[in-house]
Order: C-alpha cells, then structure tokens, then sequence
C-alpha cells in the first residue's frame, strides 16, 4: 500500500476556498486515492475518491495529477463546521491512515 | 438508509478482562472491517471479515479476535485486557468487492478504557 504524506495542518477563512494537499509518489497503477475526514473522535467520514480523473461531489472536488504522484481535496466553500483532521489514502484493500491535515476553518 | 451501528458506544474494564464489542453493517454489506485508534499509534487496521471469513490481517497481537454472522454483523473480542487497549474502536462496512473500488463506511466507535 502506498505511502501518503499530507501536511500536519492548515487554517482557512470561513467562506473561502480549503486545498488540502497529498503527496503518495509510490502509488501504484490500481490504487484510489481516497479522503475521509474525522471530527472530534467521531468515526470517520467519507468524503470523496478517485482514480486517475478529477472528481467532484456534493462535499468536495479532488484533482489528482496526470502522473498520480500527488492530489488536492478542495472544499470550496469552507464553513466552520468543516473543522477536522482530512486523511488522504491511497487504498487496495485496506484503508492505511497516515497522520492526516488537521484543518481549522476560522470565522 | 442507516448507517453502520456499533455498540456499546462506551466501555470501562479492568486490566485481565476481556470484552466483546459489536458492529451492524449498512444493509447489502459483507464486509466489515475493524480499526483501532489511540492518540499514539494513530487509526491502525486491525482485520476484516467477508462472508464469515477473515480476509485480512493487521499486525495484532492474538488476543484481538473477530468473528462474522450470517447475516454479516460482526463482533470483535479483546482478551486479557491491557491498560494500552485503551482506545476508540472503529468498524467500517463496504460491499466486499475486490475486482472494483471499495468505499467503506465508518460507524460512531467503541470507547474502551481499561483501568
């Protein structure tokens, strides 16, 4: 399973736009890349996944590289209840969760 | 739909008991896979199981056990409880499938602390 390294935080101004970066350079070729988030030790949440095109939902868009190496979570319009750690993973079969962004949407 | 349940939400046990935590999948998944969070060691996969059958494996001691019902409800046993036992379980639930993407769905978790 690939390795992902995300930064350990980032703020954000309530109304504006979050990108959240992820770096997995050794993904391999049947690898996703998914995101969840999690707030305040509840289970984590869904958010979004993707495999080699940009996808976007009703949370969130996800722009992955044309060489798959690295990816952006974008929350576009940031409310404080967006607040929480965002892990990105690259998955097969099992979900390995790194160390995560930990976000804080300021009003 | 309802999502993935777990119970108990909140647990207390002291060091040498063993205790069964519970988890129903989203309705139409067989795959239930269990987690382990602490602050230290970070979310850590502990095993999933599909169709009543362990298909996968983290690196646990023996003393963390799972089984799979017919119905794909799962339950997860920790024996000889340890004072580091003490985390937030975690199930997830998904399909099963292998020859396609697999979200799984997270359930509320399992507060254990170990006196």
């Amino acid at each position: 399973d690939a390795k992902t390294t995300q930064p350990p935080s980032m703020d954000c101004a309530e109304g504006r736009a979050a990108n959240l970066p992820c770096n997995h350079s050794t993904i391999s070729g049947n690898e996703y890349v998914y995101w969840y988030r999690q707030i305040h030790s509840q289970g984590p949440q869904y958010i979004i996944h993707g495999l080699k095109n940009n996808e976007t939902n009703e949370m969130a868009s996800l722009i992955i590289t044309e060489d798959r190496k690295s990816s952006t979570l974008i929350l576009p319009h940031a409310t404080l209840r967006d607040t929480a750690v965002y892990y990105c993973i690259a998955n097969t079969d099992k979900l390995i969760f790194g160390t995560g962004t930990r976000l804080q949407v300021f009003p | 739909k309802a999502g993935v349940t777990q119970t108990p939400r909140y647990l207390i046990k002291t060091r040498g008991q063993q205790v069964t935590l519970s988890c129903s999948p989203i309705s139409g998944h067989r795959s239930v896979s269990w987690y382990q969070q602490t602050p230290g060691q970070g979310l850590q996969f502990l095993f999933e199981y599909f169709s009543e059958t362990q298909r996968n494996k983290g690196n646990f001691p023996g003393r963390f056990s799972g089984r799979q019902f017919s119905n794909s409800r799962s339950e997860m046993n920790v024996s000889t409880l340890e004072l580091g036992d003490s985390a937030l379980y975690l199930c997830a639930s998904s399909f099963g499938h292998t020859y396609s993407t697999d979200t799984q769905y997270f359930g509320p978790g399992t507060r254990l602390t170990v006196l």
